[in-house]
């Protein structure tokens, strides 16, 4: 069974600076995505970014960006020029085949000004 | 206007009461998901269903039920066997998003909290 885990129950950042959430997987399938979702406060689940474990380019949108390490099965999330509204807990999750994602328990990121 | 409805935002119950939760998409969506959420748990999965009166046991499947009549809509009851249903709940959809990849994409949720 896929596994994913999420090592820092909690992390803060300074506004404008980088921070860097961990994320690590199991698998023995040779094809699968990698998500990164937000919770705000509101609780919405929101896309962050998305990473094909056939694309060696890392994924990156905007202030965010992915290392994604497929051998040591390692999938961080970069958040660079963190801002106020980034606060959220951070889910990273797993999907391969017809099986449905499975997702770490999250880590809460604050953003102190 | 596209999208999952989830209502109500939030909903009390006496415990020994079934109580079912409604889900509802208009993204013409074949795939549709119950998740739970608990403080330090994450998401688990409770039930999915691929298709209309078809359904799978999710991981946490126990004291929960689930029906697929149409292709809209996926209730959640949540029953009297179920030990400790006081928990946030999403619904979610499995459909092709901008850039032609499949994703999920969540509904507002649901607090339920049964006394």
């Amino acid at each position: 069974a896929q596994t994913v885990t999420q090592s820092q129950p909690e992390m803060s950042v300074q506004e404008a600076e980088t921070v860097t959430l961990s994320c690590t997987y199991d698998t023995s399938e040779s094809n699968y995505y990698l998500f990164w979702y937000k919770q705000p406060p509101s609780r919405q689940m929101i896309l962050v970014i998305r990473q094909e474990a056939y694309k060696q380019q890392n994924a990156t949108e905007n202030r965010f960006s992915v290392n994604f390490q497929k051998a040591a099965k390692s999938f961080s999330l970069k958040i660079s020029d963190s801002q106020l509204g980034d606060t959220a807990m951070y889910f990273c999750a797993f999907i391969s085949g017809n099986t449905p994602l499975v997702f770490g328990k999250g880590t809460r990121l604050s953003v102190i000004a | 206007d596209g999208g999952i409805t989830q209502s109500p935002k939030y909903l009390f119950r006496k415990e020994g009461q079934n109580v079912t939760l409604s889900c509802e998409q208009n993204l013409n969506h074949d795939a549709m998901y119950w998740y739970r959420q608990d403080p330090g748990q994450g998401l688990r999965l409770i039930y999915y269903s691929q298709i209309v009166n078809d359904f799978q046991k999710g991981d946490i499947a126990e004291g929960y039920s689930v029906s697929r009549e149409k292709k809209e809509s996926f209730p959640l009851t949540v029953t009297s066997a179920q030990k400790n249903p006081t928990a946030f709940y999403l619904c979610a959809t499995e459909g092709r998003g901008d850039q032609g990849y499949y994703e999920q994409y969540f509904g507002p949720g649901t607090r339920l909290t049964v006394t």
